[in-house]
C-alpha cells in the first residue's frame, strides 16, 4: 500500500515569511496529491491539489510542486497570516484505481502576529 | 445547506460497550469514509464504501464495523474488540471514488471525539 512521510510536525514562522512543508510518497502509481488545512475544532478542508501530469500549481499565496522522479511533493505559504496557523496534512492517491487517499501525519503550523 | 453532519460530538464510554458515531450527508455522493485521527499520527483509514450496501476496509478496520444501507448514511461501530478506541473521528464523502475526471476531494464532517473511561 501507499505510505506517505510528512516533514516537519510544527512548524513555526514570523508573519510575513514563507512556510513550506514536505511530503514523499512510495507508490509510484500514485496521480493525485491534495493538500488540507485543519482549524482547530473542525474537519479538514480542500486547499490546492495537483495530478501527476502537472508539476506545480498555484493559488493566490499558495502553491504544491510535484516531483515525481523523487516522488515528493511540497506546500509552499507565501506572506503568511495568523489566519494560516492551522494543521496541514498532505494525501496521496490514485485518481482511477480502488485506493481512497493515503494521509501524511500532518504539520502544525503557527503564524506569529 | 449541503455537507456533512456526524453526531455525537462528544461520545463517552466504558470499557466493553459498543457505540455507533453517526454519519449523514445530504451532498449526493457516491463515496463515504471513515477517518480515525490521534495526535502525530495524521488521519488513518477505517473503512470506505464506494456506493451502497458495498464496503472496504481501510488500513485499522480491526474492532470496527458499518453499513452502508441508504447513500446518505455510513455509521460506524466501535466494538470492544477496538483496543485502543479513544480518538478523533472523521467521516468524509467524495462525488465518486474512482470516476475518471472527478476531482477527487474529500467533504469531511466536524468529527466525533470518543472517549473510553
Amino acid at each position: 500500500g501507499e505510505n506517505v512521510e510528512q516533514h516537519p510536525s510544527t512548524l513555526s514562522v514570523q508573519e510575513g515569511d514563507s512556510a513550506v512543508i514536505k511530503c514523499t510518497y512510495s507508490d509510484s502509481a500514485s496521480n493525485y496529491f491534495p493538500w488540507y488545512k485543519q482549524e482547530l475544532g473542525k474537519g479538514p478542508q480542500l486547499i490546492i491539489d495537483i495530478r501527476s501530469n502537472v508539476g506545480e500549481k498555484k493559488d493566490q499565496r499558495i502553491a504544491v510542486t510535484l516531483n515525481k522522479t523523487a516522488k515528493h511533493f511540497s506546500l509552499h505559504i507565501t506572506e503568511t497570516q495568523p489566519e494560516d496557523s492551522a494543521v496541514y496534512f498532505c494525501a496521496a492517491s490514485i485518481i482511477t484505481g480502488r485506493r481512497a487517499l493515503t494521509f501524511g501525519s500532518g504539520t502544525r503550523l503557527q503564524v506569529q502576529p | 445547506d449541503g455537507g456533512i453532519t456526524q453526531s455525537p460530538k462528544y461520545l463517552f464510554r466504558k470499557e466493553g460497550q459498543n457505540v455507533t458515531l453517526s454519519c449523514e450527508q445530504n451532498l449526493n455522493h457516491d463515496a463515504m469514509y471513515w477517518y480515525r485521527q490521534d495526535p502525530g499520527q495524521g488521519l488513518r483509514l477505517i473503512y470506505y464504501s464506494q456506493i451502497v450496501n458495498d464496503f472496504q476496509k481501510g488500513d485499522i478496520a480491526e474492532g470496527y464495523s458499518v453499513s452502508r444501507e441508504k447513500k446518505e448514511s455510513f455509521p460506524l461501530t466501535v466494538t470492544s474488540a477496538q483496543k485502543n478506541p479513544t480518538a478523533f473521528y472523521l467521516c468524509a464523502s467524495s462525488i465518486a471514488a474512482f470516476a475518471w475526471g472527478a476531482t477527487g476531494e474529500l467533504f469531511f464532517g466536524e468529527g466525533s471525539r470518543l472517549t473510553v473511561l
